[in-house]
């Protein structure tokens, strides 16, 4: 069975630190991997997508990276704001389905 | 078109009714799923459309939960005989393809009482 991990579950750092999230995957035939951000009650807002062809993926103060051979992914934001404050997925697609991680629920403190 | 849409946001019905929900996905988009997700956790994957054919169905899904797409736009996920288990947030998403990003509505919260 695919599995998908990310830690920590819970992350508090000050306002204007870099910080990393962590992401897991056993799936050696990971097709892509996408991070989320998912607001209290909302649905889920795709950040950035990295196919397996490549390393990483960069958006605004976002930079997400791919390592197939390790089964890792990063997801690096910097200059942390309060109003990033969210719960951030990561999902590996491997055929039809997403496989997904619990997430990672930061919050950045003024 | 501004993105997926969902209706209801929000459902609270009593155990046995039957719920229908509706999601209508970005309109060039051919690809749709359903998932279903509780408080902390990632989302569950319940059912993925191609168009009008449904391709895949969790093996997680009873016969109490049926989708449609029938003419390759909007779908309906109904839940006949609602049990209190079945209460979380049903999300729909749509993708253009399966190399690009999927695309999220903002939920339908189901409440069983």
């Amino acid at each position: 069975k695919q599995e998908v991990t990310q830690i920590p579950a819970a992350l508090s750092v000050p306002e204007g630190e870099n910080l990393v999230l962590n992401c897991s995957f056993t799936d050696s035939a990971i097709y892509n991997l996408q991070w989320f951000r998912q607001d209290p009650g909302k649905g889920l807002t795709s950040l950035l997508l990295i196919q397996s062809s490549q390393r990483e993926q960069t958006s605004g103060r976002l930079n997400a990276s791919l390592d197939k051979s390790s089964g890792r992914s990063t997801l690096y934001i910097a200059a942390s704001q309060p109003g990033d404050s969210a719960t951030y997925l990561c999902a590996e697609r491997g055929n039809y389905q997403l496989i997904w991680g619990a997430g990672t629920k930061l919050i950045i403190k003024p | 078109d501004t993105g997926v849409s969902q209706d209801p946001r929000h459902k609270i019905t009593k155990r046995g009714q039957n719920v229908t929900f509706r999601c209508d996905p970005i309109s060039e988009h051919n690809r749709l799923y359903w998932y279903r997700q509780t408080l902390g956790q990632g989302p569950e994957f319940l059912t993925y459309f191609q168009n009008e054919a449904q391709l895949e169905k969790s093996r997680l899904l009873s016969d109490r939960f049926s989708a449609e797409r029938p003419k390759g736009s909007f779908s309906t996920l109904e839940i006949q005989r609602t049990e209190q288990g079945d209460s979380a947030m049903y999300l729909c998403a749509s993708s253009l393809s399966v190399s690009e990003k999927l695309f999220f509505g903002s939920g339908t919260q189901l409440s069983v009482l």
